[in-house]
Order: structure tokens, then sequence, then C-alpha cells
């Protein structure tokens, strides 16, 4: 089945740096979400991006289909912006998500 | 709209017992998705069903896993006998269609079976 990466799989930012969560996934993909599990568990989808580029405020996504990864962006990071963020993928002709192991970000205040 | 609803937040229970978690999707969405998460194991896509239908439920550990979804509003997923591996949190999530879908999670429920 198709394989999906996540690096840095920690992050210890301080406040107002920036910072880029990488996704490999091993196949080709007809759906790519992000995701950001908070310290109390829940889960929120940020970004629906098989393709292309998406901003949200501070956030930002860009997927390369073609090199099979996907790039989280997060500019002028804050406190809560910590917890873990989840790349799920659903391959071409697929009916499974499968996420990655996730990236752990802590931002010091 | 609420949100995904989950039953109970927490639930402690004895290895054998049985044991039901509930979800509710948000009204008018056609998938609901059950999700396991554990430290070994992270997030990992237990079935979904489309309009009330099981679609893949090639997820579910074992036999002792069921799931249905009686209507547009209502899931449940029992555990029969449960075992003390089945600790972890269970998340449901709904979604409207199938192609640039969001999908919606609920709180989830924390499983401690001992």
């Amino acid at each position: 089945g198709i394989q999906v990466e996540q690096s840095p799989p920690d992050l210890i930012l301080q406040e107002g740096a920036n910072s880029t969560l990488r996704c490999n996934f091993s196949d080709s993909v007809n759906n790519l979400q992000w995701f950001h599990q908070n310290p109390w568990g829940q889960l929120i989808n940020l970004f629906y991006i098989p393709s292309g580029t998406k901003q949200n405020g501070r956030l930002s996504a860009t997927t390369v289909a073609t090199e099979r990864y996907s790039l989280l962006y997060i500019s002028s990071s804050q406190t809560t912006d910590s917890g873990v963020y989840f790349c799920a993928v659903r391959n071409t002709g697929g009916f499974k998500t499968i996420f990655g192991a996730g990236t752990r970000l802590f931002v010091k205040a | 709209d609420a949100g995904v609803i989950q039953s109970p937040r927490h639930e402690v229970t004895e290895m054998g017992q049985e044991v039901t978690l509930r979800c509710k999707p948000i009204s008018g969405h056609d998938y609901l998705f059950w999700y396991r998460q554990t430290m070994m194991r992270g997030l990992e896509l237990l079935i979904y069903f489309n309009n009330n239908v099981p679609i893949d439920d090639s997820g579910m550990p074992e036999d002792r896993f069921s799931a249905k979804m009686p209507n547009a509003s209502f899931s449940t997923l029992k555990i029969q006998p449960s075992e003390p591996r089945d600790s972890a949190v269970y998340f449901c999530a709904s979604s409207f269609g199938w192609g640039p879908e969001t999908q919606y999670f609920g709180p989830g429920t924390r499983l401690l079976v001992l």
C-alpha cells in the first residue's frame, strides 16, 4: 500500500519563527489533507490539497503531485500552533485514507 | 451545527466486556468514518460508510469489532469482547461528498480496557 512519511518527527520553535513541514508519499494520490491535532486531542482539518497551493492566514500548503510531496508552511508561529500535524492521503483508485506518523510541534513563548 | 458528536468521551471497562461507542455526524453529511489512534500504530481508518452503507471495513482489526449505521444521524462501533490492546482513542468523522471533501472529526472517545 501507499507509504506516507512526514518530517521532521519533532520540531521546537521560538514564538514568531517560521517552519516547513514535509510529507512524502509513495504513489499517486487523488486526495491529500493536512490536519492539526491540538494538545487536547482535537483533530482539525487544515487543508484539502491534492495539488497546487493554498493559503489560510499564517498557514499555507503546497503539493507537487508529480514529485509526490506536500509542504505545510507555518509563518510567525504562535504557542497555539503546538500539537501534531498529520498528512493524510488516498491514492488514486484507492478507498482508504492513510495517515503519516505526524510532526510534533512545540512553540515556546 | 454542533459538529460531530461522540459519546461517551471516556470509557473504562474490564477485559471481556462489551463496549459501544456512539457517533452523530454533522447533518447533511453522507460519509462517516471511524478511526482509531494509538501510540504504536498512529491513526488508522477502521471503516467508513456512504449513505449509511458500509463501503470499506478492511481496517477493522478483527471480528470482535463491528460497526453499524442504522440511519443518517447515528452510528455505533462495538467491541465484543474487549481486550486491553483495544485501548485507544476512537474518532468518528463525517464529510459531504467524496471529492474535495473536508472531514470533520469528533472529539474522540478515550477507551481504556483493564
